[in-house]
């Protein structure tokens, strides 16, 4: 049974850092993996898709990496801004159809 | 192109009722996805429609059940409700015309209360 983790849970830094939020997974055999933004009370937002075959994808100031072998994925935020403040969660996807299995998510808080 | 719209937004049922929630998907995407949210369990998978048919299937009691129409619009459906199946429940859809597995687009949720 897939198992995904982020680590850490919550975070806070000052405005205009980087920052690097964490998930890892315990099944490597993936079909993909998804990082979404969600606002407090809202639905899910999509931010970068990695396939399996791919080793990085980058949008803006996000970038994400995918390591199968070890069962993990990295988040990276350049320059962090108040308005990134939500909760990230990453998700992996085992099989052919959408059914994700969703880390506990890292509630990111930057503060101006 | 119109998001993915989820109706009713908020829902307050008594223990033992039934509910129907419904998903309308982008245009043009064939697969439709339900998710629960709550606070102690996080996000969890409930059933996939791909072309009205069930493609996955999570854990769930059969209380919990689905179906899709021909124009991929879906349906969930909860029986005898129990104040545990609190939650917010995410519909999400996906194109699949590239990928077996491809980016799912959320929509806002319907929050639903049992009392």
């Amino acid at each position: 049974k897939q198992e995904v983790t982020q680590i850490p849970a919550a975070l806070s830094v000052p405005e205009g850092e980087n920052l690097v939020l964490n998930c890892s997974f315990t099944d490597s055999a993936i079909y993909n993996l998804q990082w979404f933004r969600q606002d407090p009370g809202k639905g899910l937002t999509s931010l970068l898709l990695i396939q399996s075959s791919q080793r990085e994808q980058t949008s803006g100031r996000l970038n994400a990496s995918l390591d199968k072998s070890s069962g993990r994925s990295t988040l990276y935020i350049a320059a962090s801004q108040p308005g990134d403040s939500a909760t990230y969660l990453c998700a992996v996807s085992n099989n052919a159809g959408n059914m994700l299995t969703f880390g506990g998510g890292t509630r990111l808080m930057v503060k101006p | 192109k119109a998001g993915v719209t989820q109706t009713p937004r908020y829902l307050i049922k008594t223990r033992g009722q039934q509910v129907t929630l419904s998903c309308s998907p982008i245009s043009g995407h064939r697969s439709v996805s339900w998710y629960q949210q709550t606070p102690g369990q996080g996000l969890q998978f409930l059933f996939e429609y791909f072309s009205e048919t069930q493609r996955n299937k999570g854990n769930f009691p059969g209380r919990f059940s689905g179906r899709q129409f021909s124009n991929s619009r879906s349906e969930m459906n909860v029986s005898t409700l129990e104040l545990g199946d609190s939650a917010l429940y995410l519909c999400a859809s996906s194109s699949q015309l590239v990928r077996v597995a491809d980016t799912q687009y959320f929509g806002p949720g319907t929050r639903l209360t049992v009392l």
